[in-house]
């Protein structure tokens, strides 16, 4: 358990409203990542985080806005959700040992 | 940016026998990491095994083995003595040690594996 929560955990949101996702370690790590997740496509990196205000883009980060204040958390914002980001949306870490990446439990969003 | 393919998007195979999942990439790199997640209906992500590009011995973790071939771009893995538990979604992923890419994970779009009795 490396220590990662995300928040909520299952949203349900119209087209056109904002949100925003929450991702928070307690082991001051420095990368973080917001990948999402789609039937047929695996995981794809929407942005990642390495460190305070320092973050850069992913494979997929269009209509994807992130933000980091504090090591702990790495926040994701959909600024006007569409039905193509719907997804199951998951944080991940990378580990001390630089090997291996840790992943919250992930969120399901759904936009109707 | 390297690509990651698993050709085989379902598998299945009996309790107690042996299963190979396939995964070839795409890369002009020579260092690099390889990995195996499994993610059962719980929906998390756990690390099967790893392998170091530079190291020319496969990885093993317990009933969990892999036939890493650098020149084929080969990455495959080997689930031995399969258990009801094993079924899952496997992911293959790279990652590179080029610190541009954020030291992200490049995922393959997985196989799902179901173990019959």
């Amino acid at each position: 358990d490396a220590g990662i929560t995300q928040s909520p955990r299952h949203k349900v949101t119209e087209t056109g409203t904002p949100v925003t996702l929450r991702c928070h370690q307690t082991e001051n790590h420095r990368y973080m990542y917001w990948y999402r997740q789609d039937p047929g496509h695996g995981l794809r990196l929407i942005h990642y985080s390495y460190g305070v205000k320092d973050t850069d883009k992913g494979e997929v980060s269009d209509g994807y806005s992130v933000s980091r204040s504090k090591t702990e958390d790495f926040l994701l914002t959909l600024e006007s959700a569409t039905s193509s980001q719907t997804s199951v949306y998951f944080c991940a870490i990378r580990g001390l040992d630089a090997y291996e990446q840790y992943f919250g439990p992930g969120t399901r969003l759904t936009v109707t | 940016a390297q690509t990651v393919t698993q050709s085989q998007p379902e598998m299945s195979v009996q309790e107690a026998e042996t299963v190979t999942l396939s995964c070839t990439y795409d890369t002009s790199e020579s260092d690099y990491y390889l990995f195996w997640y499994k993610q059962p209906p719980s929906r998390q992500m756990i690390l099967v095994i790893r392998q170091e590009a530079y190291k020319q011995q496969n990885a093993t973790e317990n009933r969990f083995s892999v036939n890493f071939q650098k020149a084929a771009k080969s990455f495959s893995l080997k689930i031995s003595d399969s258990q009801l538990g094993d079924a899952a979604m496997y992911f293959c992923a790279y990652r590179s040690v080029d610190s541009n890419s954020g030291y992200a994970l490049n995922f393959g779009k997985g196989t799902s594996l179901l173990v019959t009795p």
